[in-house]
């Protein structure tokens, strides 16, 4: 039940900025609810990225970086590298729901 | 290390049952709620269920409920997903993940589940 929608896929060259749009509702982020990030390498099981909006967890370059307004919240990374080839993906909780809810995931490509 | 390992996935008919294992280690798995996520294959990622610190308070996805119960053994440092009623589209890699202020921090590699008759 995916609440949250995410672009399916986003690219950039090498060293480029790119930006990952999550949106949702009044009765998930738009409620207050924090937002947090997670990449998926291929193969491998999600890693938490981003947790409470715009906090990074020890271990995560500073290149990541994450925001929230009204009903959206934003990932963004800075000097793109060959390994945030990646798939990512937002996740909130929802009121309406009672329950946890992820985006739909976006796909970024390195070019 | 802190670490999750899923296990008790395998191939099963629809209408049948399964239960799948998490096995933590490297904290104190009693203090922390406990999650149960699911991605299909070449699908995003689903929450399936919660469960608080304590075993008492439990959540599920529509999608699941009646037919999933989530549980924990807390003096054996284990999760548990018992699935009941399975359909093909509970087909998934099934993660546990602990909880920490309504984000997951910590994952398992998962365990496969194919409903197939």
């Amino acid at each position: 039940q995916s609440v949250l929608t995410q672009p399916p896929s986003v690219s950039g060259a090498p060293g480029q900025r790119v930006t990952i749009s999550c949106t949702g509702s009044s009765s998930n982020i738009g409620a207050g609810y924090d937002v947090h990030w997670y990449q998926q390498l291929p193969g491998t099981a999600p890693k938490l990225l981003i947790y409470n909006n715009s906090n990074r967890p020890s271990g995560v370059p500073d290149r990541f970086s994450g925001s929230k307004s009204g009903t959206s919240a934003s990932l963004a990374i800075t000097g793109l590298q060959a390994e945030d080839e990646a798939d990512y993906y937002c996740q909130s909780y929802d009121s309406s729901l009672s329950g946890y809810v992820f985006g739909t995931g976006t796909k970024v490509t390195v070019l | 290390q802190v670490q999750l390992v899923e296990s008790g996935g395998g191939v099963v008919q629809p209408g049948r049952s399964l239960r799948l294992s998490c096995a933590a280690s490297g904290f104190t798995f009693s203090n922390y709620p406990m999650h149960w996520v699911r991605q299909a294959p070449g699908k995003g990622l689903d929450w399936v269920a919660f469960i608080s610190y304590d075993g008492i308070d439990k959540y599920y996805a529509d999608s699941v409920k009646g037919r999933f119960t989530i549980s924990r053994d807390n003096s054996k440092n284990t999760l548990y997903l018992q699935m009941n009623g399975l359909r093909a589209e509970d087909t998934a890699v099934y993660y546990c993940a602990r909880e920490r202020g309504r984000y997951m921090d910590v994952w398992g590699k998962g365990t496969t589940v194919t409903v197939s008759s």
